[in-house]
C-alpha cells in the first residue's frame, strides 16, 4: 500500500514570496491533516479535513495560510506571503476514518526555509 | 502552560537499560492517547496507543492515569535502534478529535 505522498520535499524562498505544498493521502483515507513542525518542537495541527470539509482550522494563520482538499482526496497548503518564522517542516498525515482512536500516517514532509 | 508537556531530555542511556518517559496533559476532555516515534529528519510513526488498563508491546509498556492526567512510556532492555524522539499525543473527545503533540523526549542509547 502506497504511503502519504508530499511534494516538494524541499523549498527555499525569500520572505514575502508565496509557496504551495501538495499532499496525496493514502487511498481511501477520509481524514487529512496538515501539521507544522518547527525545529525542536512537536507537530502543530494547522488544519484537519474530513473528506472535503474542514473540521478544525483553529490554529491556521488565516491571514497568510490557506488549504483546500478538492474532491476529498489530495490537498494543497499555501502560504502567501511567507515570513521568516514560517521556516519549518510541513507534514501531511491521513487516517482511514473519523474516529479519534485511529492511527495517523505521515508523509515525509516538506522542508521550507524562508530567507 | 502547554496542553501536552514532556521532559525534553535528552536521555542518554547504555544498551540494556530501562528508561521511562512521562507526559502530562491539561485538558480533561482528552479521550485518546498515543506514543509516536520520530527518527531524525523523518516523519512521526505510531509506536503504540495507550489504554486505560495499560498495555504492553514487547519491550514497550504504556500507562495512563486519567485522574492525574499523566501518560508514561517504559522501554526495557534498550537497543541502539531505540534512539529517537518520542512524541506524546493526546486527542480530544470531540467529533473531530483534534490531536495535540508534545514537543518530544529525545533518547540516545549508547553501546
Amino acid at each position: 500500500e502506497a504511503g502519504v505522498a508530499q511534494s516538494p520535499r524541499y523549498k527555499i524562498i525569500e520572505k514575502r514570496q508565496s509557496v504551495a505544498f501538495w499532499c496525496n493521502p493514502i487511498s481511501g483515507h477520509a481524514t487529512l491533516y496538515w501539521y507544522q513542525q518547527i525545529l525542536g518542537q512537536g507537530p502543530k495541527l494547522l488544519i484537519q479535513f474530513q473528506n472535503n470539509g474542514v473540521v478544525d482550522d483553529s490554529q491556521l494563520p488565516k491571514d497568510r495560510f490557506s488549504a483546500e482538499r478538492l474532491k476529498g482526496v489530495d490537498s494543497t497548503l499555501k502560504i502567501q506571503p511567507a515570513k521568516l518564522e514560517d521556516s519549518a517542516v510541513y507534514l501531511c498525515a491521513s487516517s482511514s476514518g473519523t474516529r479519534v482512536q485511529e492511527t495517523q500516517y505521515f508523509g515525509p514532509g516538506t522542508r521550507l526555509l524562508v530567507l | 502552560r502547554k496542553e501536552v508537556e514532556q521532559d525534553p531530555g535528552p536521555f542518554n542511556v547504555p544498551e540494556g537499560a530501562t528508561v521511562a518517559f512521562n507526559c502530562t496533559y491539561s485538558n480533561s476532555a482528552s479521550q485518546s492517547f498515543f506514543w509516536y516515534r520520530q527518527d531524525c529528519r523523518k516523519e512521526p510513526k505510531l509506536l503504540m496507543s495507550v489504554y486505560s488498563s495499560g498495555n504492553e508491546d514487547g519491550r514497550f509498556t504504556a500507562q495512563l492515569n486519567r485522574a492525574s492526567q499523566y501518560i508514561s512510556l517504559l522501554i526495557r532492555d534498550s537497543k541502539l535502534s531505540d534512539s529517537a524522539t518520542y512524541l506524546c499525543v493526546v486527542t480530544l473527545n470531540t467529533n473531530a478529535g483534534k490531536s495535540t503533540f508534545g514537543d518530544g523526549t529525545t533518547l540516545t542509547v549508547k553501546p
